[in-house]
């Protein structure tokens, strides 16, 4: 079956940088799309960027300036996520999820959570 | 970009019907498809509603999805309301590479 399972609890000081795993299996790795996406404490769900496996093009959020970067590792199908200078407000649940087409999020990972905190 | 706007909140008791709008504020509603999500405390969200009115595999045809030009809105209807359905629901679009999240409506099931 589709899984997506992502990396662990981080705790980071302002200013510092977060890197993000999310590890797919259960299907054909370079098929389909993957996107982050946030979700801030109590708040709703805010896109972050997209990446095409197959040639890991990259499309982000403007709202993210150049803060956000995704990449991939074709030979372990897995997707990773950095986001550099860290502020309070990047406090998150950060969720890889996969596009089954027409930006149809079919399957989510399980989050992450990233503390921003000194 | 364009933004979707939903209700913060909607109540309804357990057996009715309750709909939820989601409001695209420039362009046409019909240009990009829109899906929706539902979102139990402490869990990821799933697909309910993808392309305006599919359903996945697995859900319930209470949940159904529709397009209204005439308010440029779309809607997610669930009928026979359980207490199971109390959760976060939220529509999604996408403008070209860059996809938009509606704000959010919590469904509480009296």
């Amino acid at each position: 079956q589709v899984q997506l399972v992502q990396s662990g609890a981080e705790v980071k000081k302002p200013g510092a940088s977060v890197k993000l795993s999310c590890k797919a299996s259960g299907y054909t790795f370079n098929s389909y799309y993957i996107h982050w996406v946030r979700q801030a404490p109590g708040q709703g769900l805010e896109w972050m960027g997209i990446l095409n496996p197959d040639g890991g093009d990259t499309t982000y959020s403007q709202r993210f300036h150049g803060r956000f970067r995704m990449t991939r590792d074709t030979s372990t199908s897995t997707v990773y996520m950095e986001l550099t200078s860290l502020t309070y407000e990047d406090t998150a649940v950060y969720f890889c999820v996969r596009e089954h087409e027409r930006y149809h999020f079919d399957h989510w990972g399980q989050g992450t959570l990233v503390s921003v905190s000194s | 970009n364009f933004m979707l706007t939903q209700p913060h909140s909607v109540s309804e008791s357990p057996g009715k019907t309750v709909t939820f709008s989601c409001t695209r504020s420039t362009g046409s509603i019909v240009t990009n498809y829109v899906q929706w999500y539902q979102q139990r405390p402490g869990s990821a969200p799933t697909a309910i509603i993808h392309e305006d009115n599919q359903r996945p595999s697995g859900v319930p045809d209470r949940f159904s999805g529709s397009i209204d030009t005439s308010s440029n809105s779309a809607s997610l209807t669930i009928s026979g309301l359980k207490a199971e359905d109390e959760a976060d629901y939220y529509c999604q679009s996408y403008d070209g590479s860059n996809v938009i999240f509606g704000g959010g409506t919590k469904l509480t099931v009296l």
